[in-house]
């Protein structure tokens, strides 16, 4: 099992509706949690980060931990082509020694 | 504000021989990290520096060598390349300082090096 698990998509959805990406990862000692966008032979960008149980929301995305089912998700408002890219979940446990674990991510396309 | 520098950005190598991947950040940042991403396998951490003069393993070191050379800089060396280290590779560095790290702060990414091995 890995420790940071996406749907690799791609992941399909009309322009202006929501986009929800989700993640699922291994270790319950797992303390921070990151969303990156990777648009096309680019960088890793931060745009999210998520710590305590609930909703954290920044503009048009939202962020959602659920530690007690080890998950987290990202919601995307009001979707725009410009959204369209590789969307990576990372994990950080405390005792990791691996530092953040990032998961293959999964692939969105925004469709005009 | 450049960021994380890395150099260069693409690189083709033959197989045995060597090279040196750059990188700097003027971020002031204390921990360093490298990165290789593959298709279907995500980024895993190649080596880490939390500090200068320190560097530790990551999840796959086999076949490189990294210098923390100053606050500023961290490099990744191969020295004898194979195919199997044809990958794109990141430099990446964050606020935080590994050793008393919080959370609170994700990393920051180099633009990368696409480097393929022949």
């Amino acid at each position: 099992q890995k420790e940071v698990e996406q749907n690799s998509g791609p992941l399909s959805v009309p322009e202006g509706a929501i986009a929800s990406l989700n993640c699922t990862y291994s270790d319950r000692g797992s303390q921070s949690f990151f969303w990156y966008r990777q648009y096309s032979g680019k960088s890793p960008e931060l745009i999210m980060s998520i710590y305590s149980n609930g909703d954290k929301e920044d503009g048009r995305f939202t962020a959602q931990l659920n530690k007690a089912s080890q998950y987290v998700s990202l919601l995307i408002r009001d979707s725009q082509p410009s959204d369209s890219a590789t969307y990576l979940c990372a994990v950080r446990a405390l005792s990791s020694a691996s530092k953040i674990i990032f998961g293959s991510g999964t692939r969105l396309s925004i469709r005009p | 504000n450049a960021g994380v520098t890395q150099t260069p950005k693409f690189q083709v190598l033959k197989t045995g021989q060597s090279m040196t991947l750059q990188c700097a950040q003027d971020m002031n940042h204390n921990s360093m990290y490298w990165y290789r991403q593959d298709p279907g396998m995500g980024l895993r951490l190649i080596y880490y520096s939390a500090s200068e003069g320190t560097t530790d393993k990551g999840e796959v070191p086999n076949g490189y060598n990294v210098s923390r050379l100053n606050k500023r800089e961290f490099s990744l060396r191969l020295e004898s390349a194979a195919p199997s280290q044809t990958s794109v590779y990141f430099c990446a560095s964050s606020e935080e300082e590994e050793d008393s790290w919080t959370g609170l702060y994700g990393y920051t990414f180099g633009s990368g090096t696409r480097l393929t091995v022949v």
